[in-house]
């Protein structure tokens, strides 16, 4: 079935370090890939996202390429600051049915 | 957009009692989702519905647990008996259904069973 796979956390870098989470997925059809962010005690919100392959989601410094090839959605940030402490998740969306899956959530903190 | 509300935000409640939480989906989204968090499982999905009508509640745990949505505006995710295990954090998350739409989360209910 479907699935997505995320890098194991916790990741822990020092500031203005650059962040790469990795994510592959594996669907039967064409799904729409998306990134979200969790901070303590709210909801999952939403990072960015791609609907088709060589796609690049972007948002607030955080990139994305949807990349067919290799079923991967990597994140990425060039330099990361203690405010994006937070479990990111890495998530597909199946053409079929619309339904969500997700990964298992990374946790990332950032020291000062 | 008032995004996604759920109540209440916190609930703690008798192992044994009915637990009932509320979720209002943002207007116009046709698809509703019921995750449940705890750090042992993670992010798991119950159920979800496309206008109105569930679609697949392969997720819910056991016969305890029951959803329903009964118009566009309004779900309600039920569990009867409660009991310990059922502590977690439980999401609703609305979207429209289409494969690009994102899905728009509430802030959650904190469920503790004593």
């Amino acid at each position: 079935g479907d699935s997505v796979t995320q890098m194991e956390g916790p990741v822990t870098l020092s500031e203005e370090a650059f962040l790469t989470i990795n994510c592959t997925y594996t669907a039967t059809g064409y799904p729409s890939l998306f990134w979200y962010v969790q901070y303590p005690g709210e909801g999952l919100q939403l990072l960015l996202k791609a609907t088709k392959a060589d796609d690049k989601g972007s948002n607030k410094g955080f990139e994305a390429t949807y990349r067919k090839e290799t079923t991967s959605f990597h994140l990425e940030k060039g330099s990361v600051q203690v405010s994006d402490s937070a479990v990111y998740f890495c998530a597909l969306r199946t053409s079929g049915t619309y339904k969500y899956i997700f990964g298992t959530g990374t946790r990332l903190k950032v020291l000062a | 957009d008032a995004g996604v509300i759920q109540s209440p935000r916190h609930e703690v409640t008798e192992m044994g009692q009915e637990v009932t939480l509320r979720c209002k989906p943002i207007s116009g989204h046709n698809s509703l989702f019921w995750y449940r968090q705890t750090m042992m499982r993670g992010l798991e999905l119950l159920i979800y519905f496309n206008n109105n009508v569930p679609i697949d509640d392969s997720g819910m745990p056991e016969d305890r647990f029951s959803a329903k949505m009964p118009n566009a505006s309004f779900s309600t995710l039920k569990i009867q008996p409660s009991e310990p295990r059922d502590s977690a954090v439980y999401f609703c998350a609305s979207s429209f259904a289409d494969r690009g739409s994102p899905l728009h989360f509430g802030n959650g209910t904190r469920l503790t069973v004593t």
